[in-house]
Formats: structure tokens, C-alpha cells, sequence
């Protein structure tokens, strides 16, 4: 079977470190996907990765293990607009179609 | 990344009629996907809209309840019919493109609340 596992929520402090986890088993894989969701909102593209190693943009980078089927967010110097859910979404065996986790809400304090 | 304009953005609709949500893209694309999302919830796909062909629909949704329309490579709509107040959800439609290695752009969504 598919399955997406990544933490319901985190909270974290403005101008902190915050890594999200994901673990995946997928049928096949294609890459995976992090995308942002604020609340109400549509999900934006964040980043991608498919070979393994980590990816860095600015304050998000993200890293993935394919032999572990593992990835992590790692978001730097946290704001106050970051707080969102935080969607991890794999390929499988489809070149098109994403497998969707619950994603992680990440709630950030002052 | 492409641009999608979904309308409307919201909604509230009486049991038993049907909405039919639009999303316009301001490029051809060759697939779109119709989602749904239950607050709080992951997304889930209802269907995939391909130009010229039926959709193919995920287990647990069919055409009577949600058909769809895929009349050119820019656009699409969704309908849902006969609602429900089970019917309440955010539908999001969006496209995957090979220049963003398959990765989905959104449109902005659409808020349905069934009374």
C-alpha cells in the first residue's frame, strides 16, 4: 500500500529552526513534493527533490533519503507568517499523481 | 508556473441542487485534477480531466455525482450535483506540468457550504 506519515502539528518560536518529517511508502517513486498551505488557502510549491541529499531556498531547505523513504522540511529563522500546514507529497508509480500526507501544522509563537 | 482563475471562490447552496465550479488556465496543459479537501484533512482527488477523453475518476466518486467537463486545454469545470450537507468542502482544481518536473500548481479554491 501508499502511506504519508509526518507529525499533526509542531509549534515552534519566531527565529528558530524547525524540521518537519516524512516518512513514505509508495509503489514506485518519482520525486517528492513539500508544499505550503495557509489556512483557507490553496497549497503552494515549496520545493522538490529526487535524487537523495538536501536542497536548499533561501530559509526552507528539504532532504530526502529514497532508501529510507525519508525526507525532511527544515525551515531557518522562522516568521510569524510561516505558521501553515505543511504538506509532504510523493510520487508514485505515476509520473502525474501525488500522494498526499495529512500534512503537519506548524504553529509558530512569539 | 501556470495560473489558474477558479470561480466561484465560494458558495451556499441548498440540499439537492448542483454548483459547477470553473477553472480557466492561462496556458494548455494536458492533465487537470479535481480535488476535494475536508477541513483538516488531506487532499483528495475526486478525478482527472484529460481533453478529448472521459475523466477517470478515484474509488469512491462517479460521474453522476461529479461530472466534469474538459472541453479545451485551458479550461474545466466540476459539478457537483444533488448536494449534500456531506458536500461541504473546499474543491480545488489544478495541473501538473513537465517543466516543474510534475509538480502541481493550484487554482485558489473553492468554498462549499450546503445548507
Amino acid at each position: 500500500g501508499q502511506n504519508i506519515d509526518q507529525p499533526t502539528e509542531m509549534t515552534a518560536t519566531e527565529g528558530a529552526i524547525v524540521q518537519i518529517n516524512c516518512t513514505y511508502q509508495t509503489s514506485g517513486f518519482n520525486g517528492l513534493f513539500w508544499y505550503q498551505q495557509h489556512a483557507g488557502e490553496a497549497p503552494t510549491f515549496l520545493s522538490y527533490n529526487v535524487l537523495d541529499g538536501l536542497e536548499e531556498k533561501g530559509r526552507f531547505s528539504s532532504f530526502l533519503s529514497r532508501s529510507k523513504g525519508y525526507s525532511y522540511l527544515l525551515l531557518k529563522e522562522l516568521q510569524m507568517k510561516d505558521s501553515a500546514s505543511y504538506l509532504c507529497a510523493p510520487k508514485g508509480d505515476s509520473n502525474y499523481q501525488l500522494i498526499w500526507g495529512a500534512g503537519t501544522k506548524l504553529i509558530i509563537k512569539p | 508556473s501556470a495560473v489558474i482563475s477558479q470561480k466561484p471562490s465560494r458558495d451556499i447552496c441548498q440540499r439537492g441542487t448542483s454548483l459547477t465550479i470553473q477553472c480557466q488556465v492561462d496556458s494548455q496543459v494536458t492533465m487537470m485534477f479535481w480535488y476535494r479537501q475536508q477541513p483538516g484533512q488531506s487532499l483528495t482527488l475526486i478525478a482527472t480531466a484529460n481533453q478529448g477523453s472521459e475523466a477517470t475518476y478515484e474509488s469512491g466518486f462517479v460521474i453522476d455525482k461529479f461530472p466534469i467537463s474538459r472541453p479545451n486545454l485551458t479550461f474545466s469545470t466540476l459539478t457537483v450535483s444533488n448536494m449534500s450537507p456531506e458536500d461541504s468542502s473546499i474543491y480545488l482544481c489544478s495541473v501538473a506540468r513537465s517543466t516543474s518536473n510534475y509538480g502541481y500548481t493550484f487554482g485558489s479554491g473553492t468554498r462549499l457550504t450546503v445548507v
